[in-house]
C-alpha cells in the first residue's frame, strides 16, 4: 500500500524559512494537501492541490510537489506557526495522511 | 459558510458500540462528501472512511472495514459514524470533515474504559 513519510520534527529560528517534506513513491503524480494542527484544535487546511492556499491562509505558506517528494514551505516563520503539519493524498478511493511533523519555532 | 457540529463526548465500555453524529449547516448537504478521521492521544491523523450522502455510497479504510459503519440522514443533514466492538485502543478524538477537508467538526472524544 502507498505510504507517506514525514520527518518527525523540524526546528528553526524565528523569521527563518521552514521546509517540511512529504515523501512517497512518485508523489509528484498525486495531488498533495497540507494541514496545520495546533494543540487542542481541529486540523486546518493550509495548502490544497499541491500549491494552492485557501482563503485566509497567509502568503507565507506555499507548497510544491515533484518526483518523490512534496514540500510545504513556511517563509518568515512566526511563533504562531508552531504546530503539527500533516500531508495528505488520495490513493484511489482511500485517504492517506503522513505521520505528521512537529514544527518548533525557536 | 458550512459548519459541522459534532455530538458530545462519550465514555464506553470495552465491547460496546458508539455512534457519533456530525450535523451540517450553512450549505447543501447533498452536495457534500463527509469524511471521518480519528486521532489517538499524541498520535497522528487516521482516515476512517467517508460517505457521499446523495448516493449513500461509502468507502472505508481497510483497518475499519466491518467494524465501522458510516451513514447519513439527508432529512436532518447529519452524518453518523458508528463503531462496534470497542477496545481501549479506540480511545481517541473523532472528527468529521467535509470533502476537500476545508471544514472540520470540532471533534468528539471517545473514551473506552472498563
Amino acid at each position: 500500500s502507498y505510504e507517506l513519510t514525514q520527518p518527525l520534527s523540524v526546528s528553526l529560528a524565528l523569521g527563518q524559512t521552514a521546509r517540511i517534506t512529504c515523501g512517497g513513491n512518485n508523489i509528484g503524480d498525486k495531488n498533495v494537501h497540507w494541514y496545520q494542527q495546533k494543540p487542542g484544535q481541529a486540523p486546518v487546511l493550509v495548502i490544497y492541490t499541491n500549491n494552492n492556499r485557501p482563503s485566509g491562509i497567509p502568503e507565507r505558506f506555499s507548497g510544491s510537489n515533484s518526483g518523490d517528494a512534496a514540500t510545504l514551505t513556511i517563509s518568515r516563520a512566526q511563533a504562531g506557526d508552531e504546530a503539527d503539519y500533516y500531508c495528505q493524498v488520495w490513493d484511489r478511493t482511500i485517504v492517506l495522511f503522513g505521520g505528521g511533523t512537529k514544527l518548533t519555532v525557536l | 459558510q458550512v459548519q459541522l457540529v459534532q455530538s458530545g463526548a462519550e465514555v464506553k465500555k470495552p465491547g460496546s458500540s458508539v455512534k457519533v453524529s456530525c450535523k451540517a449547516s450553512g450549505g447543501t448537504f447533498n452536495n457534500y462528501v463527509i469524511n471521518w478521521v480519528r486521532q489517538a492521544p499524541g498520535q497522528g491523523l487516521e482516515w476512517m472512511g467517508r460517505i457521499i450522502p446523495v448516493f449513500g455510497i461509502t468507502n472505508y479504510a481497510q483497518k475499519f472495514q466491518g467494524r465501522v459503519t458510516i451513514t447519513a440522514d439527508k432529512s436532518t443533514s447529519t452524518a453518523y459514524m458508528e463503531m462496534s466492538s470497542l477496545r481501549s485502543e479506540d480511545t481517541a478524538m473523532y472528527y468529521c470533515a467535509k470533502d476537500g477537508m476545508d471544514v472540520w467538526g470540532q471533534g468528539t472524544t471517545v473514551t473506552v474504559s472498563s
